[in-house]
């Protein structure tokens, strides 16, 4: 059973560029988070969805950043005109339904994105 | 709001000896508590889970954490550091509400000595 698939691994873009990151949950999951880190600092928590529906964003910024998770398909994370700020590791991790309050988020290897 | 602490974002110990990260967690709910590895480049691996029950939770690698609600704290040991054990370590909480997320403490590096 593969685990959460993330790519790509490395991005770099240039400012006002943009950004998409991928992340395809493991089998069976039907729960998607995002999360940053940034360097010397533990994940934030960026967005949760289930397929076709944000659950809860409170975690993203205002404007640029964008996610889905479309029917078919992986998660998307979406980086608009990207700045130098944006640098950061973004990490994809899923989960099953039904243990959503008691079990672990199974994690990606991350896509470390480099802003020039 | 839940909320977690790790105290020294840096720890360095000798092969062989004991290793404590320790993490202190606020919450206004029963917890749930994680610990999580990060070796360089690479996501993040489960190493633990206190959900309900026993209060000292094994995991692998021959680490374990104690839950102490009186002291809310989940620290986490193991008796004897090997050089593999470098890496970053994560504390985490499971948010309010029934949406799952995990809130992290900032990370503590462990350094192993020979």
């Amino acid at each position: 059973n593969a685990g959460v698939m993330q790519n790509p691994r490395h991005l770099v873009r240039r400012r006002g560029q943009e950004a998409r990151l991928r992340c395809s949950p493991m089998k069976g999951h039907s729960h998607v988070y995002w999360y940053r880190q940034l360097p010397e600092e533990g994940l934030k928590f960026m967005v949760y969805l289930q397929k076709e529906n944000i659950i809860d964003e409170s975690g993203m910024p205002k404007e640029r950043f964008s996610a889905e998770f479309p029917k078919e398909g992986p998660s998307i994370l979406r980086i608009q005109q990207v700045v130098r700020g944006d640098s950061a590791a973004y990490f994809c991790a899923s989960a099953p339904p039904g243990q959503l309050n008691t079990g672990e988020l199974f994690f990606g290897e991350g896509s470390r994105l480099t802003v020039l | 709001a839940q909320s977690v602490t790790q105290l020294g974002s840096h720890v360095s110990v000798s092969e062989g000896a004991l290793v404590l990260l320790r993490c202190n967690y606020s919450s206004s709910v029963p917890p749930y508590l994680f610990w999580y590895v990060q070796y360089p480049n690479q996501g993040l691996q489960l190493l633990l889970k206190y959900t309900t029950g026993a209060t000292l939770v094994k995991g692998i690698n021959g680490f374990e954490a104690e839950f102490k609600k009186s002291e809310t704290s989940f620290h986490l040991t193991k008796p004897s550091a090997h050089m593999s054990d470098a890496a970053e370590y994560f504390c985490a909480v499971r948010g309010g509400g029934s949406q799952g997320n995990l809130i992290f403490g900032k990370g503590t590096k462990l350094s192993v000595k020979p």
